[in-house]
């Protein structure tokens, strides 16, 4: 899981400002997916991303989130007026294909 | 809707004292069994992927086993650095949709020197 990389590691916010979470995938993989950890709660998936198309993003949230996997550049999640209940770890993982994901280190997003 | 549960959630290990962690799982389809370590403040680490009841997989202390609703992660003989949190996670098979893992809330391993 080493060659998934996120930044930043850590993101502090206020109420109402915007967080922008990065992952560059192993080189060479072509599917990334995003799964959000909240404290006390297991890891539950997001969005499934391939380069240019959203897959499947049943587990995002209907408002304030977005994620995109452009042609060229890291995948980034983006929330909207962050609120305090945003506060987790945001973990990317990657595949070459629909199989086993290896996950980067996360991003721990904290709203103030 | 697929559904994974762990057991213990906590377990506290005498370094040498063997144990097992139980995963306990409900999809309708399995397409894969996974078990991740996470240390504190870090990314699941991928350890293993089970297809089918019967199979086993080992690696160095750990040893992983699937039944048709249940998983097992055997630790024999732990150090203190295998003190960590495991997480279970199934995909199920879904035409198209092969991809979605869902967690565990994992069991938290203390090993004690």
């Amino acid at each position: 899981n080493a060659g998934v990389m996120q930044n930043p590691r850590h993101l502090v916010r206020r109420r109402g400002q915007e967080a922008r979470l990065r992952c560059s995938p192993v080189k060479g993989h072509s599917h990334v997916y995003w799964y959000r950890q909240l404290p006390e709660e297991g890891l539950k998936f997001m969005v499934y991303l391939q380069k240019e198309n959203i897959i499947d993003e049943s587990g995002m949230p209907k408002e304030r989130f977005s994620a995109e996997f452009p042609k060229e550049g890291p995948s980034i999640l983006r929330i909207q007026q962050v609120v305090r209940g945003d506060s987790a770890a945001y973990f990317c993982a990657s595949s070459p294909r629909d199989e086993s994901a290896f996950f980067g280190q996360g991003t721990r997003l904290t709203v103030v | 809707e697929d559904q994974v549960t762990q057991s213990p959630e906590a377990l506290r290990l005498q370094e040498g004292e063997s144990s097992s962690l139980n995963c306990s799982y409900t999809v309708s389809g399995l397409r894969g069994l996974f078990w991740y370590r996470q240390d504190p403040g870090k990314g699941p680490e991928f350890l293993f992927t089970l297809y089918s009841a019967g199979e086993e997989k080992e690696k160095e202390r750990l040893k992983a086993t699937l039944t048709k609703k249940e998983s097992f992660l055997h630790i024999t003989a732990p150090k203190p650095e295998d003190s960590a949190t495991y997480l279970c996670a199934v995909q199920a098979r879904r035409g198209g949709s092969n991809y979605k893992l869902t967690f565990g809330k994992g069991t938290l391993l203390t090993v004690n020197p």
